[in-house]
């Protein structure tokens, strides 16, 4: 079965500061990798994804991830945090069998942003 | 194009009560998702529908069942509710036609069982 693991459910940055949330996944095939991003009392929304095309991937508001097979990690990276980033960040790996849209979610990191 | 709308928003019951959520998906989405976010358990899977068939089931009790009606729109049952089932549920939409995992979510159905 395939699996993420978010390390650090709650990490902390100031304002301008590099934004670094890891994810390492576990799977026998090649996966399908995704960052959603949750704010307070909403769903989620998709902020990139890794299709096995290029390994590193751009995402929305300035996000971007690094797949690296070497290390089995998806971390997401953002270079300069704003305020408006804080939320909560859910990195999820897709169960690869065909017709199948079933998602594997981590536990979750929660992003605060110090002013 | 509209999103994937989630009815109700909020709602209260008691425990041995029964709850019917509901969830119409983005126009020309046909596979409809259902997940249980709780601060203990995360994001847990339900139960996944493409043309009013389950594709997919996850690990939860014959008392969380679901349905999708020809339109795509979709519900789901959670009987003789118990205090664990608190929780967010949450609707997702995809296209179906292809496993890419990308999902579009509504804004949940928070649940509170006294």
């Amino acid at each position: 079965a395939q699996s993420v693991t978010q390390l650090g459910s709650h990490v902390s940055v100031s304002e301008g500061a590099l934004v670094l949330l890891r994810c390492n996944y576990s799977s026998s095939v090649p996966p399908y990798l995704f960052w959603y991003v949750q704010y307070p009392n909403q769903g989620l929304q998709l902020l990139l994804k890794y299709t096995s095309a290029a390994t590193l991937v751009k995402g929305i508001n300035g996000f971007e991830a690094e797949f690296k097979k070497s290390e089995t990690s998806f971390h997401l990276t953002k270079p300069s945090a704003h305020m408006s980033d804080a939320a909560e960040y859910f990195c999820a790996v897709s169960d690869l069998n065909f017709g199948n849209e079933k998602l594997t979610f981590g536990t979750g990191t929660r992003l605060t942003i110090i002013p | 194009k509209a999103g994937v709308t989630q009815t109700p928003r909020y709602l209260i019951k008691t425990r041995g009560q029964q709850v019917t959520l509901s969830c119409s998906p983005i126009s020309g989405h046909r596979s409809v998702s259902w997940y249980q976010q709780t601060p203990g358990q995360g994001l847990q899977f339900l139960f996944e529908y493409f043309s009013e068939t389950q594709r997919n089931k996850g690990n939860f009790p014959g008392r969380f069942s679901g349905r999708q009606f020809s339109n795509s729109r979709s519900e789901m049952n959670v009987s003789t509710l118990e205090l664990g089932d608190s929780a967010l549920y949450l609707c997702a939409s995809a296209s179906g036609r292809s496993n890419t995992g990308e999902l579009f979510f509504g804004e949940g159905s928070r649940l509170t069982v006294l």
